[in-house]
């Protein structure tokens, strides 16, 4: 069965570092997206692509974040300057219908 | 935009009881899903429901769309069902922004 796959399963940086996120949406996919979620806390909505743009992003997503679809296949997340409040479990989806979730990428910054 | 709760918020079993988790939403849907995150923090489908009812084994799940709520039954409950399950839309308007609920902390003890 087709499944959505993200890289690294954990990622340890120091603040003010760079972080690539990457998923490999389910292929015939047509909408994806990523999550965070902050440990004990409900998942949140940060950003939504379609047709190789941004369709809605929410207050989270700010000029910090950038999202690429670099290739036919890859999906990525660029923080550019990390914070330790971005420390979290980041979650890429691929929708079509249903939306399907990654295993996550756990983001710590120390 | 749409507001998404879940009751109850935290909830105790006893293997082999019976329970039923709520999720209500302020505005029209176009895709509901249920979803189970693990002890490993995985998050798993277990239902696209945006109407009507659906079942898979112990598990069913009722969505009421013209009254914006849908239920997640989980009938003869195993120490595996705990986690936290989450319920999930996006509005009638837009496939872009899918808002996550707060959800249901579930704990089966032996």
């Amino acid at each position: 069965e087709p499944e959505v796959t993200q890289t690294p399963s954990h990622q340890v940086t120091q603040m003010g570092q760079e972080v690539i996120l990457r998923c490999v949406p389910i292929s015939n996919h047509l909408y994806f997206y990523w999550y965070r979620q902050i440990l004990g806390q409900k998942v949140e909505f940060l950003v939504s692509f379609y047709n190789n743009e941004i369709s809605e992003k929410s207050e989270i997503f700010d000029d910090q974040f950038s999202v690429e679809r670099p290739d036919g296949s890859n999906f990525t997340l660029k923080i550019r300057s990390t914070k330790l409040e971005d420390s979290a479990m980041y979650f890429c989806a691929s929708m079509k219908g249903e939306q399907y979730f990654g295993p996550g990428t756990r983001l710590t910054v120390t | 935009g749409i507001q998404v709760e879940q009751s109850p918020p935290d909830l105790i079993l006893q293997e082999g009881a019976n329970s039923t988790l709520r999720c209500n939403f302020s505005d029209s849907v176009n895709n509901l899903q249920w979803f189970h995150q693990n002890p490993w923090g995985q998050l798993i489908n277990l239902f696209y429901i945006p109407s009507g009812t659906k079942q898979n084994g112990r598990l069913s799940a009722t969505t009421v769309a013209t009254e914006r709520y849908s239920l997640l039954y989980i009938s003869s409950s195993q120490t595996t069902d705990s986690g936290v399950y989450f319920c999930a839309v996006a509005e009638k308007t837009s496939y872009d922004k899918v808002i996550f609920g707060p959800g249901t902390s579930l704990s089966v003890i032996p």
